[in-house]
C-alpha cells in the first residue's frame, strides 16, 4: 500500500532489553513523525525529522530513547533498557513537508513491557 | 510548555444530535489547527483543519469554529452517527516548527 507502515505491529519485550521500532513513510514525504499513545491518554510528541535539518529531539523523554532517519526514509526508533512504563502504542507519520501539508499516520507499534 | 487542553474527556451523544469538542491553547504562536479522528486500532487521520485567520470552516457535517481572541476552537459533528464513535484529538502547530502539539482527546460514543 501507500500508507505509512510501521512494525512490528505488536511488541512483547522483557523489562532492561532493547527494542527497535520501524517507520516507512510514504515515499517522497520529507517530513516524519514519532509520537506516543498511553492507555487513555493523548499524543505525545517525540521526535520530528524535515528533510536534511537536525531534528527536533525535544519530546524524546529520556535518554535510553533515540531514533534516526537513514537516506531520509526509513526511520528506526530505539527504546533502551526498556522499563514498564514504555508501554504504549508508538505513532509514526510522515507528510510532505510541513503542516499544514497533512500529516498521515501509520496504525503504530504496541509495545508491551513485562 | 506549549500546551493544547481539550474537553470533554468523553462524549456520549443520540444520533442525530450535535457533537461538541472543546480545546484551548496557551501560546499565540500557533498557525495551523487541525482535527484528527483515531477508531479503535487505527493510527489517527485528519478530519478537517483551520488556519488562524479564518473564524469558521466546514465540511459537510464537520465545522471548526475558531475563537482567536479567546485562544479556543472546537469541533462540531452536525446529525452525528453511530459511524462517528472515535477518539477525536485537536492539536496545533507552532509557528517556527513542524512538529503538531495534540490535546488529550475526547472519546465520542454516537448512541443509535
Amino acid at each position: 500500500g501507500a500508507g505509512v507502515s510501521q512494525s512490528p505491529s505488536n511488541k512483547v519485550t522483557e523489562k532492561g532489553k532493547d527494542v527497535e521500532l520501524r517507520c516507512d513513510p510514504i515515499s517522497g514525504h520529507t517530513a516524519l513523525y514519532w509520537y506516543r499513545q498511553s492507555l487513555g491518554q493523548g499524543l505525545e510528541f517525540l521526535i520530528y525529522f524535515q528533510g536534511n535539518s537536525a531534528p527536533d529531539k525535544s519530546g524524546l523523554p529520556s535518554d535510553r530513547f533515540s531514533a534516526e532517519r537513514t537516506g531520509g526514509s526509513v526511520s528506526t526508533l530505539t527504546i533502551q533498557r526498556t522499563q514498564q512504563e514504555d508501554s504504549a502504542v508508538y505513532l509514526c507519520a510522515s507528510s510532505l513537508g510541513q503542516a499544514p501539508k497533512e500529516a498521515f499516520f501509520g496504525q503504530g507499534t504496541r509495545l508491551t513491557v513485562v | 510548555q506549549q500546551q493544547v487542553k481539550q474537553s470533554p474527556q468523553s462524549l456520549i451523544v443520540q444520533k442525530g444530535g450535535i457533537s461538541i469538542i472543546n480545546c484551548a491553547y496557551e501560546n499565540t504562536a500557533f498557525d495551523y489547527f487541525p482535527w484528527y479522528q483515531q477508531f479503535p486500532g487505527k493510527g489517527p487521520a485528519l478530519l478537517i483543519a483551520i488556519r488562524p485567520d479564518v473564524s469558521e470552516k466546514k465540511e459537510g457535517r464537520f465545522t471548526i469554529s475558531f475563537n482567536k481572541s479567546a485562544k479556543q476552537f472546537s469541533l462540531h459533528i452536525m446529525d452525528s452517527q453511530p459511524g462517528d464513535s472515535a477518539t477525536y484529538f485537536c492539536a496545533a502547530r507552532p509557528n517556527q516548527g513542524g512538529k503538531l502539539i495534540f490535546g488529550q482527546g475526547t472519546e465520542l460514543s454516537v448512541k443509535p
